[in-house]
């Protein structure tokens, strides 16, 4: 059974920093992108970033870019969300998701709460 | 502001059929392949329809896609009230080489 399991979510101040992990079970973790979007409360669902399998090709919203680095470690079937220089528009829940075929992703975790106030 | 445009809400009346349009450009729908969830905050996102128009493991066939051109649709047939959701579509964008979703459309089972 595929199961994602986020954590590492919590309250951070303003310009604080902040890492999302993901769990991954019950598939050839090392063989899949792996993507990161958020839901600020009263909003939409937005894409953040993602990772190919290989740990090397990665892509990121331009909200995030230079602020949020992805990162996997296949070993321990995790991906990572490192968040820096936290503002308070990144509040949200962040969800991982297993990629099926390009922009669609067939898995999700339940998500983590990241609220960014002081 | 999205780079796809989805019409904030639609409402139906269970039984009753609803379509939530998708609008984009040529940078993305028209030449990549669209998919579309369902999502309830605080829950996880659901694929629903992935490939423009292939159903996702357990979707029932009440949920189709379909697209034309720059824009994609999402049909729901039979309304249930589960059906109740946030819809999102989504794709590739080849300039911006980043994922894009729509703005979401609430869907209201009167």
């Amino acid at each position: 059974e595929v199961q994602l399991v986020e954590s590492g979510g919590g309250l951070v101040q303003p310009g604080g920093s902040l890492t999302l992990s993901c769990a991954a079970s019950g598939f050839a973790f090392s063989n899949y992108w792996m993507h990161w979007v958020r839901r600020a409360p009263g909003k939409g669902l937005v894409w953040v970033s993602r990772i190919k399998g290989d740990g090397i090709n990665i892509n990121y919203a331009d909200s995030v870019r230079g602020r949020f680095t992805i990162s996997r470690d296949n070993a321990k079937n995790t991906v990572y969300l490192q968040m820096t220089s936290l503002r308070a528009e990144d509040t949200a829940v962040y969800y991982c998701g297993r990629d099926l075929h390009i922009a669609a992703a067939d898995y999700w975790g339940q998500g983590t709460l990241v609220t960014v106030s002081s | 502001q999205s780079v796809l445009t989805q019409p904030p809400s639609v409402s139906a009346a269970p039984g009753q059929t609803v379509t939530i349009s998708c609008s984009g450009s040529s940078s993305n729908i028209a030449n990549n392949y669209v998919s579309w969830y369902q999502h309830l905050p605080g829950t996880a996102p659901k694929l629903l329809i992935y490939d423009d128009n292939k159903r996702f493991s357990g979707i029932p066939d009440r949920f189709s896609g379909s697209k034309s051109g720059t824009s994609a649709t999402l049909g729901i047939t039979g309304i249930q009230t589960g059906d109740e959701a946030d819809y999102y579509c989504g794709t590739w964008d080849t300039s911006l080489t980043v994922v894009v979703f729509g703005g979401g459309t609430k869907l209201t089972v009167l």
